[in-house]
């Protein structure tokens, strides 16, 4: 079956510029989740969505960052007015979810974002 | 805070070799664990993960990791490694009393394999 698919694969923008990266979970999967790759940072989780609940933002660096989910599916994260320092590998990952069991996430292969 | 510590940024080995990458975690009570394989160019795939009971746990690729509660630890191991293994590994935990379930991962372990 398919897998969590990303796009784009790359993104180059010029700093300032908006940017939107879409998410594709894994068909089923209500729980689903955005991470950032960078070198200086490693990986770090950024927003969780499950369902029709509040996302948890916790991760969210600044309010330039913001995500939505439509119809529990596909997951936009937009960036605005990006910087240099948002250039990272942004990874989604999707699981099945169910109280007080703890799912696979299954991975993306990300979006790399570069920001002259 | 829950944190992982992953002290080897950078590793060697030789094929056909052994390998043991390190992993150490921070957190009140015993979290879920996880190791993590990227390889170039691919995402993340989960290679093993620990949550209750026995302390050895079997993963793919010929994989296995050890819970070690007095150290904290949870080292991945591999008795002989493949030149295919060359890959970034990440240990990772979860918190076990979240129903958010976002991974906490460390810094990351380059594995190079030597001809």
């Amino acid at each position: 079956g398919a897998g969590v698919s990303q796009s784009p694969s790359n993104k180059v923008t010029e700093k300032g510029k908006d940017v939107e990266l879409r998410c594709d979970p894994i068909s089923g999967h209500t729980a689903l989740y955005w991470y950032r790759q960078s070198l200086g940072q490693g990986l770090e989780f950024l927003i969780y969505f499950q369902g029709n609940s509040a996302p948890d933002k916790s991760g969210l660096p600044s309010d330039r960052f913001s995500a939505e989910r439509t119809g529990g599916s596909v997951s936009t994260l937009t960036i605005q007015r990006t910087q240099q320092e948002d250039s990272a590998v942004y990874l989604c990952a999707s699981s099945l979810y169910s109280t007080g069991y703890v799912n696979e996430q299954f991975f993306g292969p990300g979006t790399r974002l570069t920001v002259l | 805070a829950q944190s992982v510590t992953q002290p080897d940024i950078h590793i060697t080995v030789s094929e056909g070799a052994s390998l043991e990458l390190r992993c150490n975690y921070s957190y009140g009570a015993t979290p879920y664990l996880f190791w993590y394989v990227q390889s170039p160019g691919q995402g993340l795939q989960l290679l093993l993960k620990y949550f209750s009971g026995d302390t050895l746990v079997q993963g793919i690729k010929g994989f296995e990791a050890e819970f070690k509660r007095s150290q904290s630890s949870f080292n991945l191991r591999k008795p002989s490694v493949h030149w295919s293994d060359a890959a970034e590994y990440f240990c990772a935990v979860v918190n076990p009393y979240s129903s958010a379930s976002k991974i906490i991962f460390g810094s990351g372990t380059r594995l190079s394999i030597r001809p």
